[in-house]
């Protein structure tokens, strides 16, 4: 079955840091690769789509310069949180699918941010 | 915008017993697709079942069946004979062109 990685699964970083967060698709291409984030006991928000090659498309009230999206390549799409504040601590998933939007979505074990 | 809700927070259900976790959405597109994914504790999302809105048939996997009813836009999945490996928080999707938008969660118990 497609399976989807994300690393790493755990960081703790100093504020005022960046922190990169990599999403692969193990076994398939993913023409688009999502980005969510999950508060403890709640729901997950998208944060941004992202098509490889392309700039990413992000959602009504994500900052764009604080939240950088690369989807350099059909397996890889990278989620950097710059400049990192307590705030941000949350928990960071990805989600990746093949072709259109028929095809089913596959998720990432996520990662856990803490920004001391 | 599309709306998903999931009225119950919490459910609990014996094991081997079934339990029914309700959805409901809100949308003025014809074209869509209805899911259900399990979050258990390890917080990995995992599909349980979908549905597409122009097959009238209720998609069923094994133990889980879906009752899907368009004109009313409910969307209920049924678990059959609970296990305790079912134990996790469940949610309803709904999904048309790019946007997945998701429920607010149902946690399921399951009592041995």
């Amino acid at each position: 079955g497609a399976v989807v990685s994300q690393h790493p699964s755990w960081v703790i970083c100093k504020s005022g840091t960046s922190v990169k967060i990599e999403c692969r698709s193990l076994d398939f291409q993913a023409t688009t690769m999502f980005w969510y984030r999950q508060f403890p006991k709640q729901s997950l928000m998208l944060m941004a789509t992202s098509n490889e090659g392309s700039k990413a498309t992000y959602e009504q009230g994500v900052e764009k310069d604080k939240f950088l999206i690369n989807h350099a390549s059909l397996t890889l799409s990278t989620l950097t949180v710059t400049s990192a504040h307590p705030e941000d601590s949350s928990f960071y998933i990805c989600s990746a699918r093949v072709g259109w939007y028929q095809e089913t979505q596959y998720f990432g074990p996520g990662t856990r941010l803490l920004v001391l | 915008a599309q709306t998903v809700t999931q009225s119950q927070p919490e459910m609990s259900v014996q094991e081997a017993e079934t339990v029914t976790l309700s959805c409901t959405y809100d949308t003025s597109e014809s074209d869509y697709y209805l899911f259900w994914y399990k979050q258990p504790p390890s917080r990995q999302m995992i599909l349980v079942i979908r549905q597409e809105a122009y097959k009238q048939q209720n998609a069923t996997e094994n133990r889980f069946s879906v009752n899907f009813q368009k004109a009313a836009k409910s969307f209920s999945l049924k678990i059959s004979d609970s296990q305790l490996g079912d134990a996790a928080m469940y949610f309803c999707a709904y999904r048309s062109a790019e946007k997945l938008t998701f429920g607010t969660g149902t946690r399921l118990t399951i009592i041995p």
